[in-house]
């Protein structure tokens, strides 16, 4: 089975900083996609950046990118100069080949000080 | 473009009343769309899914069913409310198989009283 981990339950980061956001996974697919999405507080789930298991390059979508390291397992996000509005909830999440369905982690809340 | 709507966006319901949560996607056609629940301060659990109209899939045994009368509508019931039915209710959309990305609705805040 799958399964996603996430092991900050809370990051507090101040305005401008860069802020990485652990996520390791459990998987004995070959061939798999993983996937991170904000919350904010109202509640909405939206989606951030993709990378798939046999991409070779990290990766990036504006001020996000993907820091993928197949061999730990790890799908770490990176968010570079971070606003007040990134100030969330941040789920990592991974999916089968084939299959229709999302894997979640238990999210991170980051907080951004001004 | 695709939108997504859900309603109602909040709900308070005495145990035992029966529950209907709809949920339409507009701008796509033969979308897969999923039901998924939120517990306070947890990640998303997903509970049906469905590739096509009559098609569900449930993922977890429950006191839950859905529907998908129409290609673009999808519809979460229940007959009789549990006070372990409270929680964040979203729906999403995807299209086609692989690792296509899921897009959320804004959700449906369920109070069992």
């Amino acid at each position: 089975a799958q399964k996603i981990t996430q092991t900050q339950p809370g990051m507090f980061v101040q305005e401008k900083e860069a802020v990485t956001l652990d996520c390791t996974y459990d998987t004995s697919d070959q061939s798999y996609g993983l996937f991170w999405y904000k919350q904010p507080s109202s509640g909405e789930m939206i989606f951030l950046i993709y990378q798939g298991s046999y991409d070779e390059q990290n990766a990036t979508e504006g001020r996000y990118s993907l820091n993928f390291q197949k061999a730990r397992k790890s799908a770490n996000l990176v968010i570079s100069a971070s606003q007040l509005g990134d100030s969330a909830m941040y789920f990592c999440a991974m999916s089968r080949e084939g299959a229709q369905k999302l894997v979640f982690g238990q999210g991170t809340r980051l907080t951004i000080n001004p | 473009s695709q939108t997504i709507h859900q309603w109602p966006a909040t709900l308070v319901q005495p145990v035992g009343s029966p529950l209907s949560l709809e949920c339409t996607v507009e701008g796509t056609s033969n979308p897969n769309l999923y039901w998924y629940r939120q517990a306070a301060g947890r990640g998303l659990q997903l509970l049906f899914y469905s590739v096509g109209i009559g098609q569900i899939s449930s993922e977890v045994p429950q006191n839950l069913s859905a529907s998908r009368p129409q290609d673009r509508q999808f519809i979460l019931s229940s007959k009789k409310l549990l006070l372990s039915d409270s929680g964040f209710y979203l729906c999403a959309w995807s299209v086609g198989l692989g690792y296509n990305e899921q897009f959320f609705g804004p959700g449906t805040r369920l109070t069992v009283l």
